[in-house]
């Protein structure tokens, strides 16, 4: 099947690291996004794995293994105004929809 | 405009009824999708548009949903017959041409604020 995974919820002080998963179960994709949205508002890009390994973009890292089906997206130096959901999507092979997952929400406390 | 823009920005209706979505993409942007999502959820893809035409439109759930693009910029999702199970946030994104752009722009979809709609 054709399915992403993430944990719901999580919960950081200020200043800390966050590490958000994602599994899926899916043979053929252009790659891994990761996407932002916060309480009413819309999705924003934060950033894209074509190939495996570690991508930086500034206080957020993003990281693709297509070997083992797994992605995750690291939040460091954690700030208020990131408390928000957070999504991973592929774009499968012979199409350009993205394919979310359920999100996971993070909870950023003082 | 700067960004994807979509009005209303908030609909309520009755089971029923007859809605138009519109959907104002990023100028430049020759791709164009829908997608709906509910409370909890991810977005989910609704349909694609490439240009003018529809290039995927395999995530309309049914034929009460229905969505144009006529002149390749605007779009309107249009839902016949509204159920109160068609209540979630309808969102609307742009981007560059698949493979005409890098890796990044071409993988980047912006989207738009959403229009919530609310089935009574």
């Amino acid at each position: 099947g054709q399915s992403l995974e993430q944990p719901s919820e999580v919960t950081a002080v200020e200043g800390a690291i966050v590490q958000i998963n994602c599994t899926y179960q899916t043979s053929g994709f252009y790659g891994l996004s990761w996407y932002q949205q916060h309480d009413g508002g819309a999705p924003t890009f934060l950033s894209y794995n074509a190939l495996d390994g570690l991508e930086e973009t500034g206080r957020f890292s993003s990281f693709l293994s297509r070997s083992d089906s797994y992605g995750y997206l690291l939040l460091q130096e954690l700030q208020m105004k990131d408390s928000a959901s957070y999504f991973c999507a592929v774009k499968y092979y012979g199409n350009n929809r993205l394919a979310f997952g359920k999100g996971n929400q993070v909870v950023v406390i003082p | 405009g700067a960004g994807v823009s979509q009005t209303p920005s908030n609909k309520v209706t009755e089971k029923g009824k007859y809605v138009e979505l519109r959907c104002d993409p990023i100028s430049g942007h020759t791709a164009l999708y829908w997608y709906r999502q509910s409370l909890g959820q991810g977005p989910e893809f609704l349909i694609y548009f490439q240009g003018t035409g529809a290039a995927d439109d395999s995530g309309l759930p049914n034929d009460r949903f229905f969505a144009v693009r006529p002149e390749g910029s605007v779009s309107t999702l249009k839902i016949q017959r509204t159920e109160r199970g068609d209540s979630a946030v309808y969102l609307c994104a742009s981007s560059f041409q698949p493979g005409l752009a890098g890796p990044i722009l071409q993988e980047t979809q912006y989207f738009g604020p959403g229009t919530r709609l609310l089935v009574l």
